[in-house]
């Protein structure tokens, strides 16, 4: 089975940095993914690790460590519509579908 | 359209009533999946179809019955649903082969059973 937890809220200020961590226990890590959902909406797709070490896509970065279980998701120069469920989902090999973490609430403030 | 469509948007339906969700994607895409996310809880997979085959059902009651006609169309049909089956129910599509592809989710139906 698997076994996924993210912080349930966060509050950062505009213009700031903020890291949200994941950690994961699967039977057979096949990638981790990081998700962004505003409320009322659907999912959308952030980025993808599968390998060791640091993604970056413009502002936000997604880091990965394999032998720690541990992901996080850093997000540069925050604006307010960053306000968002940043959720954390691993694949898991021989099944095609993902698993969810309960999501982190980003409360970004002026 | 493009990407992952939903219909309804919103539904109300009592106990004894018969209703069916539609998701349909415009992406090329081979597998599709039915969710349910619930307030404070995970998005807990339901349902899983590859090339129009089922390969997962993750413990759904049958209340629940999922069909899909074709690899752009995705149906979940609903009867005697329980008012803890009021929550979102999202789409969603991906390409289908061994490697991992990211998933592309639709709007959802907002589901309230009363």
């Amino acid at each position: 089975g698997q076994n996924i937890d993210q912080p349930t809220e966060m509050t950062a200020t505009e213009g700031a940095i903020v890291q949200i961590n994941c950690t994961y226990q699967t039977s057979g890590f096949n990638g981790l993914f990081w998700y962004q959902q505003h409320a009322g909406e659907a999912p959308t797709f952030l980025s993808y690790n599968v390998l060791d070490g640091l993604e970056e896509k413009g502002r936000f970065s997604s880091f990965l460590s394999r032998s720690k279980g541990y992901s996080y998701l850093l997000l540069k120069e925050l604006q307010m519509k960053d306000s968002a469920s940043y959720l954390c989902a691993v694949s898991d090999t021989g099944r095609r579908a993902l698993t969810f973490g309960s999501g982190t609430r980003l409360q970004v403030q002026p | 359209e493009t990407g992952v469509t939903q219909t309804p948007r919103h539904l109300v339906m009592g106990m004894t009533n018969k209703k069916s969700l539609k998701c349909e994607q415009h992406l090329g895409h081979n597998a599709m999946y039915w969710y349910k996310q619930s307030a404070k809880k995970p998005l807990e997979l339901m349902f899983v179809y590859n090339f129009k085959e089922q390969t997962e059902n993750n413990s759904v009651p049958s209340r629940f019955s999922p069909e899909c006609p074709n690899s752009s169309h995705l149906f979940l049909h609903l009867h005697t649903l329980q008012p803890e089956d009021s929550a979102l129910y999202l789409c969603a599509s991906s390409q289908a082969s061994d490697a991992v592809y990211e998933q592309y989710f639709g709007p959802g139906t907002r589901l309230t059973v009363t």
